[in-house]
């Protein structure tokens, strides 16, 4: 079963927009919610993270808004850039459920 | 620092075939994990061994055998490849586990096998 369902499954952003991939999850129990960034030939890394006692975490130009009550959260890329262009991937909890990835494109 | 280290990095198997994928990371970092990665299936995991001597199942774990041979290593064995298990699959290790920054994971960069 799909406990974390992320959408889309593909974005293009022009550069200086706004990126936004959305998360949601189903176990109350699920308390810690991280963003891993990939690029083409590698291996998954911490983009950002957040716990369910705050609602927001600013890291740069990356943003986790966090809404304990819908059981969702999402990652917003202000200014987005062509060297953001990679597959984003949401996760939840200990064990580190991953979401199903968003190919973001970020044009010129 | 080399940080976490797979190998190979590319594999053909024909059906009916063994391999086994080997992971080490040299972070002294206590949990280990195998995943594997599909197109749009996002990444699953397969076994994790919370510490030196454990290994658990993850949510895809059937074909598949695991070894935590010690801290630093472990290995991903297939014992009869079918082409269903043609991937992605990535060795990943974090300094412990729960939840708190002691699960950041840091990943291997990822060994792709075909099996035919």
């Amino acid at each position: 079963q799909q406990q974390v369902k992320q959408s889309p499954q593909s974005l293009i952003v022009q550069k200086g927009g706004i990126s936004i991939i959305n998360c949601a999850y189903e176990n109350t129990a699920f308390d810690y919610f991280p963003w891993y960034q990939q690029f083409p030939g590698k291996g998954p890394a911490l983009l950002i993270a957040i716990r369910p006692d705050v609602s927001e975490k600013k890291e740069g130009r990356f943003t986790i808004s966090f809404n304990k009550s819908a059981k969702q959260f999402s990652l917003h890329i202000m200014d987005s850039q062509p060297g953001d262009s990679a597959t984003y991937f949401c996760a939840a909890t200990d064990k580190l459920i991953f979401g199903t990835g968003t190919r973001l494109q970020v044009f010129p | 620092n080399a940080g976490v280290t797979q190998t190979p990095k590319f594999q053909v198997l024909k059906t009916g075939q063994s391999m086994t994928l080997q992971c080490a990371q040299d972070m002294n970092h206590n949990s280990m994990y195998w995943y594997r990665q599909d197109p749009g299936m996002g990444l699953r995991l397969i076994y994790y061994s919370a510490s030196e001597g454990t290994t658990d199942k993850g949510e895809v774990p059937n074909g598949y055998n695991v070894s935590r041979l010690n801290k630093r290593e472990f290995s991903l064995r297939l014992e009869s490849a079918a082409p269903s298990q043609t991937s992605v699959y990535f060795c990943a290790s974090s300094i412990g586990q729960g939840s708190s920054g002691a699960n950041v994971l840091t990943f291997g960069a990822g060994s792709r096998l075909t099996v035919l």
